[in-house]
């Protein structure tokens, strides 16, 4: 068993739908919960960042970790064609060891 | 905040060639770095992480004389990939984190594409 699952997609919706991604991951010593964004050739970039269980939201953009489930997610509001990319889940414990999900590509169609 | 850059983006070289990337933190002091692999359509693949002032702990199946590594300091690592040829083609990226903030994040450069002939 993977230490972080993500459904690998692709996920299409239609300009301004709801995106719901999604993650489990298997290590109950995790704390610390991380959702990163990348564009095609490029680096990910951090879009959300929590350690600890409920939602925090920035803008658009809202997460949502539920520790008795061990189960993470992003959602995306109001979601725009520039959305469109792979979205990454991340988790870590306290030392250096990070653990990535295999990313969800989504595509917003105008 | 927390910027990292990566340089060169590109680089095409002839087989044979050594290449050196850089990894810089610009607004933050890096303790650790770490150095990914990533293929087409697939997911990041951690290569190796290092910590300033350290050897780098290379991950099982990276050959540590073909892909070195130098964390000589806070804001700097470097990946060095010798000899390389085709099959090291590839998109590479760096991340850093202060290990000593405990709460921060991994924070990604923009990477390094590799195209070897």
């Amino acid at each position: 068993q993977k230490e972080v699952e993500q459904d690998p997609g692709p996920l299409s919706v239609p300009e301004g739908a709801i995106v719901s991604l999604n993650c489990t991951y298997s290590n109950s010593a995790f704390q610390y919960f991380m959702w990163y964004r990348q564009y095609s050739r490029k680096g990910p970039e951090l879009l959300m960042y929590t350690y600890s269980s409920g939602n925090k939201e920035d803008g658009r953009f809202t997460a949502q970790v539920d520790k008795s489930s061990k189960y993470i997610s992003l959602f995306i509001r109001d979601s725009q064609p520039s959305d469109s990319a792979t979205y990454l889940c991340a988790s870590a414990n306290t030392g250096n060891q990070f653990y990535f999900g295999t990313g969800t590509s989504l595509t917003v169609i105008p | 905040g927390a910027v990292v850059s990566q340089h060169p983006s590109w680089v095409i070289c002839k087989s044979g060639t050594s290449v050196k990337i850089e990894c810089r933190s610009l607004d933050f002091q890096a303790t650790t770095m770490f150095w990914y692999r990533q293929f087409p359509k697939q997911s990041l693949m951690l290569m190796a992480t290092s910590n300033e002032g350290s050897k780098a702990t290379y991950e099982q199946g990276v050959e540590k004389d073909k892909f070195l590594i130098n964390h000589a300091s806070l804001t700097l690592s470097t990946l060095t990939v010798t000899s390389a040829h085709p099959e090291d083609s590839s998109f590479y990226i760096c991340s850093a984190r202060d290990f000593r903030n405990s709460n921060q994040p991994q924070h990604f450069g923009d990477g390094t594409r590799l195209s070897i002939l």
